[in-house]
């Protein structure tokens, strides 16, 4: 079975500080994908990674980056924390052509 | 741009019934896949069922089955003999690429 890690399950940070949420797979899926999920908007795209070095923004890229250095880790960056990126963050992977079905088990982010 | 809608955030059934959970979808494209996700407490989200839309045949999975009505756009999530395991958030979603449209999830209760 492919696992998908996620560096923290609970995370609290101040505003304006750089935050790390680190993602890596187990099974050298090409595609990675980060997602946030807020209460009555559902999961939405923040940024995709279909190969090392290579993203895309999704649907809210903004106050976020991503790094993917490795295969197998995509780091999403929040470069100054607002607490308005309060959340829950969900790193997924796939190979390209297979439906999504591995997910990481979520970062609650805490912004005070 | 594609919409998936779930009208019915919360929903409870007595263990050992069926439950409906709806969904419906814009889209314009006549290729695309539908997916349902379920997300239990423990957070991890996990793919349930699939149906890919050149097909008629609603898809099945054990005890979960789908109506999918294409001239409609509604893709609905049949549970039978629920299970107290099946407590969970429930996500439609649609897909023709990498990018995936989340719903903005059914969260179902089972009773004892």
């Amino acid at each position: 079975d492919v696992k998908v890690t996620q560096s923290s399950r609970y995370l609290v940070k101040r505003t304006g500080e750089k935050v790390f949420l680190e993602c890596v797979q187990d099974m050298d899926h090409e595609n990675m994908f980060w997602y946030r999920q807020d209460p009555g908007l559902g999961l939405r795209l923040i940024y995709f990674s279909y190969d090392v070095k290579m993203k895309e923004k999704g649907d809210i890229p903004e106050g976020y980056s991503v790094s993917r250095e490795k295969k197998e880790r995509f780091s999403l960056i929040l470069e100054s924390a607002s607490t308005n990126q309060t959340s829950m963050y969900l790193c997924a992977s796939r190979p390209p052509g297979l439906p999504l079905r591995d997910f990481g088990p979520g970062t609650r982010l805490l912004v005070l | 741009a594609q919409t998936v809608t779930q009208s019915q955030p919360e929903m409870s059934v007595q263990e050992a019934e069926t439950v409906t959970l709806s969904c419906t979808y814009d889209t314009s494209e006549s290729n695309y896949y539908l997916f349902w996700y379920k997300q239990p407490p423990s957070r991890q989200m996990i793919l349930v069922i699939r149906q890919e839309a050149y097909k008629q045949q609603n898809a099945t999975e054990n005890r979960f089955s789908v109506n999918f009505q294409k001239a409609a756009k509604s893709f609905s999530l049949k549970i039978s003999d629920s299970q107290l395991g099946d407590t969970a958030m429930y996500f439609c979603a649609f897909t023709r690429t990498y990018k995936y449209i989340f719903g903005t999830g059914t969260r179902l209760k089972v009773l004892a």
